[in-house]
């Protein structure tokens, strides 16, 4: 892949804990988006980052937060953890101004 | 309201039996259609990305093509390696720019080609 890394890969946590996951996107790029894929609901946009500002956003809850840091480093966070909350979350960073993502592998969270 | 639907969800075909995949879509200005292929674990891995009607792209086995309505992913003589997820996405125009990494995907179709 093109060089996004997520961290960490697995995860299992329990019921109303909090999580947090880290993204670092190809170097140099200030883009940073997140989404989360559940069998029922598939890949869905969580929200995007750019040059340290929330650009746009997708229809979660406020549970669902992220952060980027000056040096394009991602982080998203839910709080108060549910079943429902057990997904793979993915981490993508546009290659170019082309359109298209390049993703990271995952992080795949648990909740129990 | 963007909206992606893909079919079938589950296609399974013969070593060497071609076939197609669709994916309709309703969104408020294409800024593009992209088609990635996902296997179980991993991140989509990027394959075509469309910008207008009449656009075709290739790649190996697989062919992309768009309509102002719809796109097709095209596999010619499959073998079992191509057995994964295909995933269609769209993306709205945004801003002065045009671009954002929000994307709206489609449930995907998950093919399985038999030896």
């Amino acid at each position: 892949k093109a060089g996004v890394t997520q961290t960490p890969r697995y995860l299992i946590k329990t019921r109303g804990q909090q999580v947090t996951l880290s993204c670092s996107p190809i170097s140099g790029h200030r883009s940073v988006s997140w989404y989360q894929q559940t069998p029922g609901q598939g890949l869905q946009f969580l929200f995007e980052y750019f040059s340290e500002t929330q650009r746009n956003k997708g229809n979660f809850p406020g549970r669902f937060s992220g952060r980027q840091f000056s040096n394009s480093r991602s982080e998203m966070n839910v709080s108060t953890l549910e079943l429902g909350d057990s997904a793979l979350y993915l981490c993508a960073t546009p290659p170019g101004n082309t359109g298209e993502l390049f993703f990271g592998e995952g992080s795949r969270l648990t909740v129990l | 309201e963007d909206q992606v639907t893909q079919s079938p969800e589950a296609l399974r075909l013969q070593e060497g039996e071609s076939s197609s995949l669709n994916c309709s879509y309703t969104v408020s200005g294409l800024r593009g259609l992209f088609w990635y292929r996902k296997d179980p674990g991993k991140g989509p891995e990027f394959l075509f990305t469309l910008y207008s009607a009449g656009e075709e792209k290739e790649k190996e086995r697989l062919k992309a093509t768009l309509t102002k309505k719809e796109s097709f992913l095209h596999i010619t003589a499959p073998k079992p390696e191509d057995s994964a997820t295909y995933l269609c996405a769209v993306q709205a125009r945004f801003g002065g720019s045009g671009n954002t990494g929000k994307l709206i995907f489609g449930q995907g179709t998950t093919l399985q080609v038999k030896p």
